[in-house]
């Protein structure tokens, strides 16, 4: 079946740093890639839709100048998270909509801002 | 902001024992309703997505059926293994286009 690869798995960084989460589909072509954010006994959440070629659209509430998505290729979406700081402390999900519609996930980031 | 709800959000099953568990979410703009299975550090697996009221589909033996017009989908497991432990996730589409929004998920637990 499809794979969506993301990369790094986990990651610990200092406050004010920025952090790149990569999300790879592995063997197919996905136009459009969405990431998610869980919090600890929350549901995931959805923060952006990511569209090959244009401009991340953002959900209510998910500053864009803070988590930077790009995706600049067919097969690479990436989300960069600037100026971390301890709240940012999440796991991070992407998933990517194959051609006849049907989505797959990555195996998610955790990322711990000390 | 959309309600979806899962219930329970956890529980235990004896190897061999049937369970099932609820979704909820809002009846109304309804486009599809998915199904994941997910495991520890693994990708969520999509189940089924489901988009006809009183759509019923299975695949082995795990099944799920749909009630879109009082906004609830369960979904069951028979004869359940040690395997099937995982969180279950279903999230609520409202328009074409995968932007989903997620139950918190049923923690199953198998117990040999």
């Amino acid at each position: 079946g499809a794979v969506v690869s993301q990369h790094p798995s986990w990651v610990i960084c200092k406050s004010g740093t920025s952090v790149k989460i990569e999300c790879r589909s592995l063997d197919f072509q996905a136009t459009t890639m969405f990431w998610y954010r869980q919090f600890p006994k929350q549901s995931l959440m959805l923060m952006a839709t990511s569209n090959e070629g244009s401009k991340a659209t953002y959900e209510q509430g998910v500053e864009k100048d803070k988590f930077l998505i790009n995706h600049a290729s067919l097969t690479l979406s990436t989300l960069t998270v600037t100026s971390a700081h301890p709240e940012d402390s999440s796991f991070y999900i992407c998933s990517a909509s194959g051609q006849a519609g049907e989505l797959f996930f990555g195996e998610g980031s955790r990322l711990t801002v000390l | 902001i959309l309600n979806v709800e899962q219930s329970p959000q956890s529980l235990h099953v004896q190897e061999g024992d049937s369970t099932n568990f609820t979704c909820s979410f809002p009846s109304s703009n309804f486009y599809a309703l998915h199904w994941y299975r997910w495991e520890t550090a693994k990708s969520p697996e999509a189940l089924f997505v489901m988009t006809l009221n009183g759509d019923e589909k299975k695949k082995g033996r795990i099944s799920a059926t749909l009630n879109t017009k009082e906004g609830y989908s369960y979904l069951y497991i028979k004869g359940s293994q040690p395997e099937d432990s995982a969180t279950y996730l279903c999230a609520f589409d409202k328009a074409a286009g995968n932007k989903l929004t997620f139950g918190g998920g049923t923690r199953v637990l198998v117990k040999p």
